[in-house]
């Protein structure tokens, strides 16, 4: 089994929908976090949460949400969704004895937004 | 406004050739450094990461990458490239501060390596 799992893979969905895109990890960190890719623009931090009890904002977190639902447990909503939103979506874990930045990341989830 | 900097955005080598990516940064404080690879429908991977000590670092498969604090560069570098390294890659800077952290990556580099 992969340390870091999304689900789903794929999903496309339409302009004004909520979704929900989960990722569980069998890493045993406590730190999580969740990114999207744009073409040409590498990684984006979206949230990201240091413990069950902390949620922190990322650099483009507007327009979405987040749940820690355990440690091992990290969802990422959006609440309406709309065409820019369109993109890949990487859930990832970190050890902090090993430093900040050094990832471990899922399988990413392509959402398509139409 | 601070970025990272990934100066070819696509490369392409044959076997067997040198490869060097340049990745350029503009923070001036305490930073770890990182190069993540993205293999064709595959999730980024580390390659190798700096914090501090020796500049001069170590990956996997054959990878190293040279910090060079003076001109702010982490660049990547692989003696003799195979096909198998037919990727993307990313670099990314996490500025420290007594706030926390930021996290920069670059746009990323694909390089295409002709068998």
């Amino acid at each position: 089994d992969a340390d870091v799992t999304q689900t789903p893979r794929n999903r496309i969905t339409k302009t004004g929908k909520r979704i929900m895109l989960e990722c569980s990890q069998t890493k045993g960190h406590d730190r999580m976090y969740w990114y999207r890719q744009d073409p040409g623009l590498g990684l984006r931090l979206i949230y990201y949460s240091f413990d069950v009890k902390d949620i922190n904002k990322g650099e483009i977190s507007d327009g979405y949400s987040v749940s820690r639902q355990a440690q091992a447990k990290f969802s990422l909503s959006l609440e309406s969704a709309i065409p820019n939103q369109t993109a890949l979506y990487f859930c990832a874990t970190s050890d902090p004895g090993t430093g900040e930045g050094g990832y471990t990341f899922g399988s990413g989830t392509r959402l398509t937004v139409v | 406004a601070q970025s990272v900097s990934q100066h070819n955005h696509h490369v392409i080598l044959s076997e067997a050739a040198s490869l060097e990516l340049g990745c350029n940064y503009s923070y001036g404080g305490t930073v770890n450094l990182f190069w993540y690879v993205q293999y064709p429908g595959q999730h980024l991977q580390l390659l190798l990461k700096y914090f501090s000590g020796d500049p001069l670092v170590k990956g996997i498969k054959g990878f190293e990458a040279e910090f060079i604090k003076s001109k702010f560069s982490f660049n990547l570098r692989k003696p003799s490239v195979q096909w198998s390294d037919t990727a993307e890659y990313f670099c990314a800077v996490i500025q420290l501060n007594t706030g926390g952290f930021k996290t920069i990556f670059g746009a990323g580099t694909r390089l295409f390596v002709k068998a």
